[in-house]
């Protein structure tokens, strides 16, 4: 059984640009969470899809986009890159509860 | 507003001992626990969780402890062993793990072989 990938590993991007971040999830999983994880910090929640519609969505602003396709695959969009925007990024994949994680996408904004 | 708290930033406990993390929690929404172990560069990896309609749960060395009234929950691992050092999770959600999942900020467990 694959587990959850994401892609890239890490990334460094300047501010005023643009990123997608990509997700795969686990087979059979139908759900995708995405997360923002600050230094020091725990997982903050930014959105979830489940059956390519969204599920929910936590505070963040609408420059945090996403979509699911119908292989339950998800992308992260990010516009108007801000300093404040570098973090680890998490996808979490699930079927029915327990949410499993990727190794995460690391955004340096410079 | 923080709904989930992990207190205690980091914890030391001798190799072969019992290590105790703790989490509360505020929104008596929250119906789902979990905990998660991070090693750094790496996503969290789930370790247990527990539903509101029980108190305790184990898988192998590791018990899960739920106290409703307290809102508290409690991670024990018996016995600590080099590779449990990592930072742990406490996180909580409602519909039973279906909805998002809110977490505490994690406590650094250092096992001291």
């Amino acid at each position: 059984e694959t587990g959850v990938t994401q892609s890239p590993t890490h990334l460094i991007k300047t501010r005023g640009q643009q990123v997608t971040l990509r997700c795969s999830s686990q087979s059979g999983h139908n759900t995708v969470s995405w997360y923002q994880q600050a230094l020091g910090q725990g997982p903050q929640f930014i959105f979830q899809y489940y059956r390519e519609e969204e599920n929910g969505r936590g505070n963040f602003p609408p420059r945090f986009s996403g979509l699911q396709f119908p292989n339950y695959s998800s992308e992260l969009n990010v516009n108007a890159l801000e300093l404040d925007d570098s973090a680890l990024y998490l996808c979490a994949s699930s079927r029915a509860g327990t949410q499993y994680f990727g190794p995460g996408t690391r955004l340096l904004v410079l | 507003d923080q709904q989930v708290k992990q207190n205690s930033p980091s914890l030391s406990v001798q190799e072969g001992r019992i290590s105790i993390l703790n989490c509360d929690y505020t929104n008596s929404m929250f119906d789902y626990f979990l905990w998660y172990k991070k090693y750094p560069a790496e996503g969290p990896t789930f370790l247990i969780s527990i539903s509101s309609i029980k108190d305790k749960n184990e898988d192998g060395r590791f018990t899960v402890f739920l106290n409703k009234s307290a809102k508290h929950l409690s991670l024990h691992i018996v016995p600590s062993q080099p590779g449990d050092s990592a930072v742990y999770f406490c996180a909580a959600s409602g519909n039973f793990g279906n909805e998002k999942l809110t977490f505490g900020t994690g406590t650094r467990l250092t096992i001291i072989p």
